[in-house]
């Protein structure tokens, strides 16, 4: 069983467009991180999100925490054949065993 | 530059071979975690360390041996590998492995088991 489940798992769209990745669990997490990861690399941490409804934004990146703190969201904005990658959402949860998991992952692919 | 190093990058072995990979993180964190990504599975949580403790074992394999001598060196030894242990094997740093534990990774050493 997956406890943090991505969708799409992939996406490929045309430059400019754009795209919304979610990330939903039924635990409750205390923070939640979004990570990029390109071909050949590990992944790279974009944001945390620590409070329930929180929203930050990076350039043309909007992340939403939910509000019981068990699902959050990726919005990208006029999406850029940049943005190609891996995208990985992890969190650490209240309660259960070792508490910092990943989710299944979005791959998108950004077409010029 | 993410402040985590990881050799080698790339290594091809036989599987009677014995390697071993290293991992070192420069950002002053007291975790460390090695991570096995395979194609078209999630992330993998292989060993958690933790002032050099090992705090978590995920039911990995003991062809698979982790070392910690400090805080800012980790190892993964290797024997008798089977193919399907092929695939990215990332390590990690993090200040600590409690809340907000935001992890730092490193670029990976891809491995092959001929």
């Amino acid at each position: 069983t997956q406890l943090l489940e991505q969708s799409p798992q992939f996406l490929s769209i045309q430059e400019g467009e754009n795209l919304t990745v979610y990330c939903n669990s039924s635990s409750v997490f205390s923070s939640l991180q979004w990570y990029r990861q390109e071909p050949g690399e590990g992944p790279v941490l974009l944001v945390t999100v620590v409070t329930g409804g929180e929203v930050k934004k990076l350039k043309r990146l909007t992340f939403q925490f939910g509000d019981a703190r068990k699902d959050s969201s990726l919005h990208i904005t006029a999406a850029q054949p940049g943005d190609t990658g891996l995208y990985l959402c992890a969190g650490t949860r209240i309660s259960g065993t070792y508490k910092y998991i990943f989710g299944t992952g979005t791959r998108l692919k950004v077409l010029a | 530059e993410t402040g985590v190093t990881q050799t080698p990058r790339h290594l091809v072995m036989g599987m009677t071979n014995k390697k071993s990979l290293k991992c070192e993180q420069h950002l002053g964190h007291n975790a460390m975690y090695w991570y096995k990504q395979s194609a078209k599975k999630p992330l993998e949580l292989m060993f958690v360390y933790s002032l050099e403790e090992r705090v978590e074992n995920n039911s990995v394999p003991s062809r698979f041996s982790p070392e910690c001598p400090n805080s800012s060196h980790l190892f993964l030894h290797l024997h008798t590998l089977q193919p399907e242990d092929s695939a990215l094997y990332l390590c990690a740093s993090s200040r600590a492995t409690s809340d907000t534990a935001e992890q730092y990774f490193g670029p990976g050493t891809r491995l092959t088991v001929t």
